[in-house]
């Protein structure tokens, strides 16, 4: 029932840069509501990594940034490292479906 | 610093009642957030479910609306899930997690959330 649509997934390199992709439509992301991001480690819970498009909670560190344009949003891994290897959801309000949508989810791989 | 923990049976047969209780500590239920459960089928991704409100104001995902039913106890600072008439379709990981608000407004992120207890249908 996922109507945000991320790419299935990224790789990279120890220090390189990722982005991942995150579209919506006039509904949700487009609509103006803000998107925000979670980091879900093998076998844990999601985490909130990004709020309101691109605030940093507490403690994550600024290697994380995210960011909002039209009907998409991104978020942005520079300086990769191992322990970034993760599956990442966005996640947004929809106001025709009157409730909260995710992602479809993107897994990090650090080669 | 609050925590959330899940708790419930492991095993539910076909057409029966899933029931989840989610302990709220380190705060009181009855602070102004929304307080929601969220499922995860295995190698699937997270799919929004309810939330309530300590007054008992309850929002449903449309699509489960009709099996769901979300209650809060305050005065054992926890609030529960009950999802009637399971399938297999409802094996998942289920989670529950706070709706943050703060002076006055409600934001549309969950900013804690519970370790997440899994939860097979199965005869």
């Amino acid at each position: 029932q996922s109507v945000l649509t991320q790419p299935p997934s990224v790789s990279g390199a120890p220090g390189q840069r990722v982005t991942i992709s995150c579209t919506g439509s006039s509904s949700n992301i487009g609509a103006g509501y803000d998107v925000h991001w979670y980091q879900q480690l093998p076998g844990t819970a999601p985490k909130l990594l990004i709020y309101g498009n691109s605030n940093r909670p507490s403690g994550v560190p600024d290697r994380f940034s995210g960011s909002k344009s039209g009907t998409s949003a991104s978020l942005a891994i520079t300086g990769l490292q191992a322990e970034d290897e993760a599956d990442y959801y966005c996640q947004s309000y929809d106001s025709s479906l009157s409730f909260y949508v995710f992602g479809t989810g993107t897994k990090v791989t650090v080669l | 610093q609050v925590q959330l923990q899940e708790s419930g049976p492991g095993l539910v047969k076909p057409s029966g009642t899933l029931s989840l209780t989610c302990a709220v500590s380190g705060g009181s239920i009855s602070s102004s957030n929304w307080w929601s459960w969220i499922r995860q089928p295995p190698g699937k991704g997270l799919e929004w479910i309810g939330e309530i409100y300590h007054s008992g104001s309850t929002n449903y995902n449309p699509s489960l609306k009709s099996r769901v039913t979300i209650s809060v106890d305050k005065s054992k600072n926890q609030f529960s899930l009950k999802l009637s008439s399971v399938t297999a379709a409802d094996t998942a990981v289920y989670y529950c997690a706070r709706r943050y608000c703060s002076g006055g407004s409600c934001y549309y992120y969950m900013d804690v959330w519970g370790k997440g207890t899994t939860v097979t249908v199965s005869s």
